[in-house]
C-alpha cells in the first residue's frame, strides 16, 4: 500500500543552524502539507501546498520557514534559523482532492 | 476560529469492552471530519474519514457518527482489544484544507 515517508526520522541541530526535513508524498497526491506537534500539544497545521505553490498557511509559518517541491516527487520544509522552540515532531500529509490526508512517520527534530 | 476537544482526555478499559470516544467542534460548516489513531512517538493512522453530507462511516471494528448541527462526532469502538491501546485524534477541515486537531483520547485496554 503506497504511504508517505520521511526523512530523516531524528534531526538534532543546534540554534540557529539551517534545517531541511524531506518528504515522499504518495505519487498521485495532489496537495501536500506540513503540520508539527509540539511534545504534549495538538497537532498544529503550518502549511499546505498545490500546484507548485503555497495554498495556506498558518501564523506559525513565519520568514524562518518555507517549502519547496524540487522535483516530482519530493515536497521539503527549511527551517532557515532554528530556535529552541521549534523542537517538535514535524509531519508531512498528502491527499488527492477532499479525500482523506494521509501523514508520514514525522520527523521529530531537536534543538539545542 | 475553529476549535476541537475531545472528550474524555484518558480512558481505561478491560479486554471486550465497547466504548465511546467523543468530538466536538466549535464551527459546524465543516467539510470532513477525520478520525485517526497515533501510537506513541509515532506518526498519524487515518482511520475514517467523514465528509459533511454523511452521518456515519464504518470500518471493521470502528464506527463514526457525525451531528454538523450540534458540532459533535463519536468513535464508537466495538469489543476493544490491547492492540486498540493509542490516541485517537479527531480533526476537520472547515473552508480551507488545513486539519483542525482535536488534543486526544488517550486508551488504554487492559488485557
Amino acid at each position: 500500500e503506497p504511504e508517505v515517508t520521511q526523512t530523516p526520522s531524528h534531526q538534532v541541530t543546534q540554534m540557529g543552524q539551517e534545517v531541511i526535513l524531506r518528504c515522499v508524498p504518495i505519487s498521485n497526491h495532489l496537495y501536500f502539507y506540513w503540520y508539527r506537534q509540539i511534545l504534549g500539544q495538538k497537532v498544529e497545521f503550518l502549511v499546505s501546498f498545490y500546484n507548485n505553490e503555497i495554498s495556506e498557511k498558518s501564523e506559525i509559518f513565519d520568514d524562518q520557514f518555507s517549502v519547496e517541491r524540487p522535483d516530482g516527487s519530493n515536497f521539503t520544509l527549511k527551517i532557515r534559523s532554528t530556535k529552541l522552540e521549534d523542537s517538535a515532531m514535524y509531519f508531512c500529509a498528502s491527499q488527492v482532492y477532499t479525500y482523506e490526508q494521509y501523514f508520514g512517520p514525522g520527523t521529530r527534530l531537536t534543538v539545542t | 476560529k475553529q476549535e476541537v476537544t475531545q472528550i474524555p482526555a484518558a480512558l481505561s478499559v478491560p479486554e471486550g469492552e465497547n466504548l465511546v470516544l467523543n468530538c466536538s467542534f466549535t464551527d459546524s460548516a465543516i467539510y470532513n471530519l477525520q478520525w485517526f489513531r497515533q501510537d506513541p512517538g509515532k506518526g498519524l493512522t487515518s482511520l475514517l474519514l467523514i465528509q459533511s453530507s454523511q452521518r456515519e462511516q464504518t470500518s471493521g471494528r470502528l464506527n463514526a457518527s457525525l451531528d454538523k448541527s450540534s458540532g459533535r462526532s463519536t468513535l464508537y469502538i466495538a469489543a476493544s482489544q490491547p492492540g486498540d491501546s493509542a490516541t485517537y485524534l479527531c480533526a476537520v477541515t472547515t473552508g480551507r484544507r488545513a486539519l483542525t486537531f482535536g488534543s486526544g483520547t488517550r486508551l488504554q485496554v487492559q488485557p
